[in-house]
């Protein structure tokens, strides 16, 4: 039962790149969540979903788009990096309850 | 508009002595208010929650309407209580079971 994972765990990118962050949970929860984490920012949301082949924006869905193709899996993708994307991302799921499981977050840096 | 308010960005306590970490919230819906704790190199945890009205690692946190605070309170802290703490907020009233955090406040207890 591993939770919620999340690969890659790190990753460097250069400016105009593109890549997807995969969170995958085995806790059959119906709510899953990308937040990013800076310094002196706290969380901020950036997508969620309430269900599968659902999504919707957060506060900071700028540069971001995501897909929920399967219940299990949310992907979050950045078509074009920008350095001001250098970030912690963490995954999150939960149901109703207002209780978050987060991923072990994803480091990502962009030169 | 920011809804979850920690003044401290930074706390340093020696162990021992008492240590009260504040949170402020701002909601006109019903809020339900969370503390979750972030340990070096693991990932983010739920603390407790004002619902529960539960005390977890000797800590605890006491919802008040009037103040519109919800500050987290140990009455002798540990060296192993350093991380970061966030305080969050959720609307009961909503379907969406989103959080929403404070910037966090970095814990350090010295020996």
């Amino acid at each position: 039962n591993a939770g919620v994972t999340q690969t890659p765990k790190f990753r460097v990118l250069k400016t105009g790149q593109s890549m997807t962050l995969l969170c995958a949970q085995d806790m059959n929860h119906e709510y899953m969540y990308w937040y990013r984490q800076d310094p002196g920012m706290g969380l901020r949301l950036i997508h969620y979903s309430v269900g599968e082949g659902t999504t919707a924006k957060g506060e900071v869905p700028d540069g971001y788009n995501v897909s929920r193709l399967k219940k299990q899996n949310f992907l979050l993708g950045l078509e074009s990096a920008a350095p001001s994307q250098t970030s912690v991302y963490f995954c999150a799921t939960g149901q109703i309850t207002g209780e978050l499981f987060f991923g072990e977050g994803s480091r990502l840096t962009v030169l | 508009a920011q809804r979850v308010t920690q003044p401290e960005k930074l706390l340093s306590v020696f162990k021992g002595a008492p240590v009260e970490l504040k949170c402020n919230y701002s909601y006109s819906g019903s809020p339900e208010l969370f503390w979750y704790v972030q340990y070096s190199r693991q990932r983010l945890q739920l603390l407790l929650r004002h619902i529960s009205r539960e005390s977890i690692k000797g800590f605890t946190a006491d919802l008040n309407k009037g103040e519109t605070s919800f500050h987290l309170k140990k009455p002798f802290a540990q060296e192993e209580d350093s991380a970061m703490y966030y305080c969050a907020l959720t609307d009961r009233g909503s379907t969406l079971g989103r959080l929403y955090f404070g910037r966090g406040t970095q814990l350090t207890v010295w020996p």
